[in-house]
C-alpha cells in the first residue's frame, strides 16, 4: 500500500513552454502533498506545501507564480513550470502524506520527474 | 527541527551487516528519528522511525542512544540493491490533518555495498 506515482517519469521540452507534472497516491487519501526539487549531485529541497482545496505554501526563494501547484483532490496534486528555462531543468518529486486524524504521518515518494529544458 | 550528522559515504561487504550512524545532539524530547534512502534517480524510500526506544521493522533496525543524541541504523545483511543515499532526519511527529510536516533532508550517507 501507499504508492505515489509521477506523471510523466521524464520530459524534455523548448525554453519558454509550460510544463504540467502530476502526482497521484493510488491507495489512499492525500490530505497534504509535498514537491521537492533534486539537482545533480545535490539533497532534496522542499518547494511547497499542497493541502487539497486550498493554496500551496511556498518556501522561501521558491517563485509560486512560476511554480503553479493545483491539489483539486485528495489523491491529485500537480505541479506546473510555467515558461520554463534550462535552469529549470532538475529532478522533480512528490510526496504524499497518509492523512487523516489519529494517523501517523509518513510521507510516501513519488518516483520523480525528470525534466530538461533545451 | 534538530540538525543531523552523517558521514558523507560508507562501504559494506554484501552479505555483511550496515551500520550507519547520525549525530543529532539538539534534538528535542519530542523530535522522532526518521530514516529515508534514496536509490539513484528514484524517488527516496521510508525505512523506519523511532523516538527512544529501539525498533525494528523488515527493512531494517534502528538504534537510538539513551540520550537520544545520536542512532544508528543496522540493514542486517546488505545486498547490492541497498546501494543508495541515506537520510537521518529529525522531526517532530505531527498526528492530524493539515500541512506542516515538512522533511528538511541533509545531504546523507552515500552506502555502497560491495561484492
Amino acid at each position: 500500500g501507499a504508492v505515489v506515482s509521477q506523471h510523466p517519469s521524464w520530459v524534455i521540452c523548448k525554453s519558454g513552454t509550460s510544463v504540467k507534472i502530476e502526482c497521484r497516491s493510488l491507495d489512499f487519501q492525500a490530505t497534504t502533498m509535498f514537491w521537492y526539487r533534486q539537482f545533480p549531485k545535490q539533497s532534496l529541497m522542499l518547494m511547497a506545501t499542497s493541502n487539497e482545496g486550498s493554496k500551496a505554501t511556498y518556501e522561501q526563494g521558491v517563485e509560486k507564480d512560476k511554480f503553479l501547484i493545483n491539489h483539486a483532490s485528495l489523491t491529485l496534486s500537480t505541479l506546473t513550470v510555467t515558461s520554463a528555462h534550462p535552469e529549470d531543468s532538475s529532478f522533480y518529486i512528490c510526496s504524499a502524506r497518509l492523512g487523516g486524524i489519529g494517523s501517523y504521518n509518513e510521507q510516501f515518494f513519488g518516483p520523480g520527474t525528470r525534466l530538461t529544458v533545451l | 527541527d534538530a540538525k543531523t550528522t552523517q558521514p558523507t559515504s560508507m562501504d559494506c561487504a554484501e552479505g555483511r551487516a550496515a551500520n550507519l550512524p547520525c549525530n543529532h545532539s539538539t534534538i528535542s524530547g519530542n523530535e522522532y528519528v526518521y530514516w529515508y534512502r534514496q536509490i539513484h534517480s528514484q524517488g527516496p524510500q521510508y525505512i523506519i522511525h523511532g523516538l527512544k526506544n529501539n525498533e525494528t521493522n523488515e527493512m531494517a533496525s534502528l538504534i537510538i542512544t539513551e540520550d537520544r543524541k545520536s542512532s544508528t541504523l543496522i540493514l542486517p545483511h546488505a545486498t547490492l540493491r541497498d546501494t543508495a543515499v541515506y537520510y537521518c532526519i529529525v522531526r517532530v511527529a505531527f498526528l492530524g490533518t493539515g500541512g506542516g510536516n515538512k522533511l528538511t533532508f541533509g545531504t546523507g550517507t552515500q552506502l555502497k555495498v560491495e561484492l
